[in-house]
């Protein structure tokens, strides 16, 4: 119950196109969603985050879907380009919990 | 803002041989921690977290142990490396208190090779 399941594990979309990243949990207690973005060799960095009174949150090129009845949540990446190459990690939490419960992590390859 | 070190950046280191990486943190009071390990290609494992000075709390049983001396430093550590042990080491922090959201906040990591 407190797995992230994350899909597709990898990707690769044309540039100028959208790429898509889906996420589903099971634990309804969760209100905490955020999205990491890491790059090769690098530690992950907060890219956009979302609670469940909200159903889209959108910051730039970047957005987040949310369906609390459905338990899944998705990254949208508008116009994607080739510096959008990395590995996006979706996460939840309970807020004021010590742990987020990471998904397993989709690799996007932008081609140019 | 809050800040993440490590060092070192990479490591090789033979079978056998102890280990201690360290992590320090800027720009936050009594942060929770985290060690992360990540497997070439892989997720993030979570290791170990800190609440406080010397609360540790394990996640996996392994080779390794983790301490935390001061309230912005915490050290990963063992005794003798396994091949196993290899892979990229993240230290993360989150802010806690009134306000505090969810965010970790990750280190630059330390590569390490046990041949």
């Amino acid at each position: 119950q407190q797995q992230v399941k994350q899909s597709p594990q990898s990707l690769i979309v044309q540039k100028g196109g959208i790429s898509i990243i889906n996420c589903a949990y099971e634990n309804t207690a969760f209100d905490y969603f955020p999205w990491y973005q890491q790059f090769p060799g690098k530690g992950p960095a907060l890219l956009i985050a979302i609670r469940p009174d909200v159903s889209e949150k959108k910051e730039g090129r970047f957005t987040i879907s949310f369906n609390k009845s459905a338990k899944q949540f998705s990254l949208h990446i508008m116009d994607s380009q080739p510096g959008d190459s990395a590995t996006y990690f979706c996460a939840a939490s309970i807020q004021g919990a010590q742990k987020l419960v990471f998904g397993q992590g989709t690799r996007l390859t932008i081609n140019p | 803002s809050q800040t993440i070190h490590q060092w070192p950046a990479t490591l090789v280191q033979p079978v056998g041989s102890p280990l201690s990486l360290e992590c320090t943190v800027e720009g936050t009071s009594n942060p929770n921690l985290y060690w992360y390990r990540q497997a070439a290609g892989r997720g993030l494992q979570l290791l170990f977290y800190s609440v406080g000075i010397g609360q540790i709390s394990s996640e996996v049983p392994q080779n390794l142990s983790a301490s935390r001396p001061q309230d912005r430093q915490f050290i990963l550590s063992s005794k003798k490396l396994l091949l196993s042990d290899s892979g990229f080491y993240l230290c993360a922090g989150a802010q806690v208190g009134r306000g505090a959201t969810n965010e970790q906040f990750f280190g630059p990591g330390t590569r390490l090779t046990v041949l």
